[in-house]
C-alpha cells in the first residue's frame, strides 16, 4: 500500500518560519505535491517536486529527496492567513491517470 | 488559470434519497476527473477516476453501485450517490486535469449531510 505521513499540527508565530515534514513510502513514484487547504474549502497548488532538490516560490519552498522518501515545504515570513492544512500528496509511477495518494495534512496555525 | 466548478456547494438530502454533484472544467478540457472524499480533519481519500467516455475506475473498498459516476463530456463529471445514508454526510471534492500537465485543478467542493 501507499503510506505518507505529516505531522498532525504545528504552531508558530507570524513573522517566523516553518518546514512541514512529510515522508512516504509508495510502490513507485512520479512527482510530490504539496497543497494548502483553507477549511471548508479544496485544495489550492503550492508546488510540484520531482527532481530532488529545492524548488523555491515566493514565500514558500520545497525540497524532495527521493532516495530518502523524504519532503518538506518551508514557509518564511509567516502570516495569519497561512494558518490552514497543508496536504503532502504523491503521485505513484506507472499511474497515466496521474492519481494522488494524500498526507492527512498538517495543521498549520499561525498566532499573533 | 484552470477552473474547476462544482454544483451544489452544499446539500441536504433525506436518508434513502439520491444526490447528484457536478464537476465542471470551465475553461479547458479535463481527460480525466478525479472524485474525493474528506471526512472532518481527515485528508482527502480518492474515491474514483473517469476518463472521459469510459468507465469510472473505483477504488478498493468504494462501491460503484453507491456511487454512480459519469464522465460525459470533457468539461463535465458526475457524481450520483444513491439511496444516501447518514454515514454518506461527506465533504465530496472533484479535481480535474489534462493530458498535458502533472497538476491536478481542484473544485470548490460539496458538503453533502444526509439527515
Amino acid at each position: 500500500g501507499q503510506n505518507i505521513d505529516q505531522p498532525t499540527e504545528m504552531t508558530a508565530t507570524e513573522g517566523a518560519i516553518v518546514q512541514i515534514n512529510c515522508t512516504y513510502q509508495t510502490s513507485g513514484f512520479n512527482g510530490l505535491f504539496w497543497y494548502q487547504q483553507h477549511a471548508g474549502e479544496a485544495p489550492t497548488f503550492l508546488s510540484y517536486n520531482v527532481l530532488d532538490g529545492l524548488e523555491e516560490k515566493g514565500r514558500f519552498s520545497s525540497f524532495l529527496s527521493r532516495s530518502k522518501g523524504y519532503s518538506y515545504l518551508l514557509l518564511k515570513e509567516l502570516q495569519m492567513k497561512d494558518s490552514a492544512s497543508y496536504l503532502c500528496a504523491v503521485r505513484t509511477e506507472g499511474s497515466t491517470l496521474g492519481r494522488l495518494y494524500f498526507g492527512r495534512g498538517t495543521q498549520l496555525t499561525v498566532w499573533p | 488559470g484552470a477552473v474547476v466548478s462544482q454544483h451544489p456547494s452544499w446539500v441536504i438530502c433525506k436518508s434513502g434519497t439520491s444526490v447528484k454533484i457536478e464537476c465542471r472544467s470551465l475553461d479547458f478540457q479535463a481527460t480525466t476527473m478525479f472524485w474525493y472524499r474528506q471526512f472532518p480533519k481527515q485528508s482527502l481519500m480518492l474515491m474514483a477516476t473517469s476518463n472521459e467516455g469510459s468507465k469510472a475506475t473505483y477504488e478498493q473498498g468504494v462501491e460503484k453501485d453507491k456511487f454512480l459516476i459519469n464522465h460525459a463530456s470533457l468539461t463535465l463529471s458526475t457524481l450520483t450517490v444513491t439511496s444516501a445514508h447518514p454515514e454518506d454526510s461527506s465533504f465530496y471534492i472533484c479535481s480535474a486535469r489534462t493530458r498535458k500537465t502533472y497538476e491536478q485543478y481542484f473544485g470548490p467542493g460539496t458538503r453533502l449531510t444526509v439527515t
